[in-house]
């Protein structure tokens, strides 16, 4: 079993290039959500699914939209990247609305110059 | 406000005992999780508690104190393996989790 898995590993990309980071699941959870991570700083959420076809906006929303069109794959997409979404971006997911444990994928380093 | 506070960083020796403490304030209360993080790599599950008391599993324990919005995460037989980040996580009324920043702890043969 792959349980999640997100591509690309790591990317460098150009300010105001847009790009779709993805994730996928195998493990038929009804939740999904993706964080950043900075050095210093907690996992921020930045928006979530508790079910396919409902999204929502987590912590720190702004430049990043998702979608979720069915249970296994939930994408982010950032429309025009700026230097300060340089991060590294976790997708997770769990059984239930996130009363129960998160498993997390292997995340994305994305730097933007 | 909700905030997570945890030590930034803690050292231990390889077979001791360390206590990695976590202090909570949320908008609601539905749990408090632990997650270790290996450097490079994902967060993965440890721990969950949701009423006061110790939870033990293996060299692994977690405690919660509810009223003082209070949590440790005790490590016994500390092992070389254990260097890590641990992540204190509160669940807010809206099942979203908190995070603090982590704890990095390093073990020293």
């Amino acid at each position: 079993t792959a349980g999640i898995t997100q591509a690309p590993t790591s990317q460098i990309l150009a300010a105001g290039r847009s790009m779709t980071l993805r994730c996928t699941q195998d493990m038929r959870h009804n939740a999904m959500y993706w964080y950043r991570q900075d050095l210093g700083l907690g996992l921020r959420l930045i928006h979530y699914s508790n079910t396919a076809g409902t999204t929502g906006k987590g912590e720190v929303p702004d430049g990043y939209s998702v979608s979720r069109a069915n249970t296994d794959d939930f994408p982010l997409t950032l429309a025009s990247a700026v230097p300060s979404q340089t991060s590294v971006y976790f997708c997770a997911s769990s059984d239930k609305d996130g009363y129960n444990e998160q498993f997390f994928g292997p995340g994305t380093r994305l730097t933007v110059l | 406000g909700q905030n997570i506070d945890q030590p930034t960083e803690m050292t231990a020796t390889e077979g001791a005992i360390v206590q990695i403490n976590c202090t909570y304030q949320t908008s609601g209360f539905n749990g408090l999780f632990w997650y270790q993080q290996h450097a490079g790599e994902a967060p993965t599950f440890l721990s969950y508690n949701v009423l006061d008391g110790l939870e033990e599993k293996g060299r692994f324990s977690s405690f919660l104190s509810r009223s003082k919005g209070y949590s440790y995460l005790l490590l016994k037989e500390l092992q070389m393996k254990d260097s890590a980040s641990y992540l204190c996580a509160s669940m807010d009324s809206n099942y979203q989790l908190i995070w603090g920043a982590g704890t990095k702890l390093i073990i020293k043969p």
